[in-house]
């Protein structure tokens, strides 16, 4: 089974200032997709971004971009002009043949006022 | 609008008891999914179906099971709740062309 690994239990950041969330995988397929959700207070899990392994430009949404790296097999979330809203739970994921997701374990992420 | 549901959203039970979570969608998905979060461990595979009558052992499928009758539903049964299995279960559900899953609020569940 794909394996995912978020090496930073926790982190913080202050109001405004940049972050980047850490995210390495294990896989031996060639096609497959990488995701960051967000879990914040209310348990709701919500989809922020995700990369196709295919496209070589990493994708962005808004104040958030990812850092892909295939040959590393590393998948980084950078959120610029931090915001208290971003306050969370962030989980990547990776979904490759299969329709099945392989979670990390998560980093918790405080935003300083 | 399209939903994924699941109810009770919090349940207290007692060891040896079997206890059933329900999971609704009207997203008309295919594939349907449980999962249980608990720290340290992120989001661990229960049980998964890919349609009606299928269903498949995930990770940590020992002490659960799922049945799968119709396309809208996917409940998850222990059959005899340990204190083990206190957790934050969610249902997700994805259709084959998706690259996401949409997920349900969560049900926290606690084995007394």
């Amino acid at each position: 089974a794909q394996t995912v690994t978020q090496s930073q239990p926790e982190m913080s950041v202050q109001e405004a200032e940049t972050v980047t969330l850490s995210c390495t995988y294990d896989t031996s397929e060639s096609d497959y997709y990488l995701f960051w959700y967000k879990q914040p207070p209310s348990r709701q899990m919500i989809l922020v971004i995700r990369q196709e392994a295919y496209k070589q430009q990493n994708a962005t949404e808004n104040r958030f971009s990812v850092n892909f790296q295939k040959a590393a097999k590393s998948f980084s979330l950078k959120i610029s002009d931090s915001q208290l809203g971003d306050a969370a739970m962030y989980f990547c994921a990776y979904r490759g043949s299969g329709n099945q997701f392989y979670f990390g374990t998560g980093t918790s992420l405080t935003v300083i006022p | 609008d399209a939903e994924i549901t699941q109810s009770p959203r919090h349940k207290i039970t007692e060891t040896g008891r079997q206890v059933t979570l329900a999971c609704h969608q009207t997203w008309n998905h295919n594939n349907m999914f449980w999962y249980r979060q608990d720290l340290g461990h992120g989001l661990r595979l229960i049980h998964y179906s890919y349609g009606v009558q299928d269903t498949n052992k995930g990770e940590v499928s020992d002490g659960y099971s799922v049945s799968r009758s119709n396309t809208e539903d996917l409940p998850l049964t222990l059959e005899s709740a340990a204190s083990s299995q206190t957790s934050v279960y969610f249902c997700a559900s994805s259709d084959h062309s998706d690259n996401e899953q949409f997920f349900g609020p969560g049900t926290r569940l606690t084995v007394l």
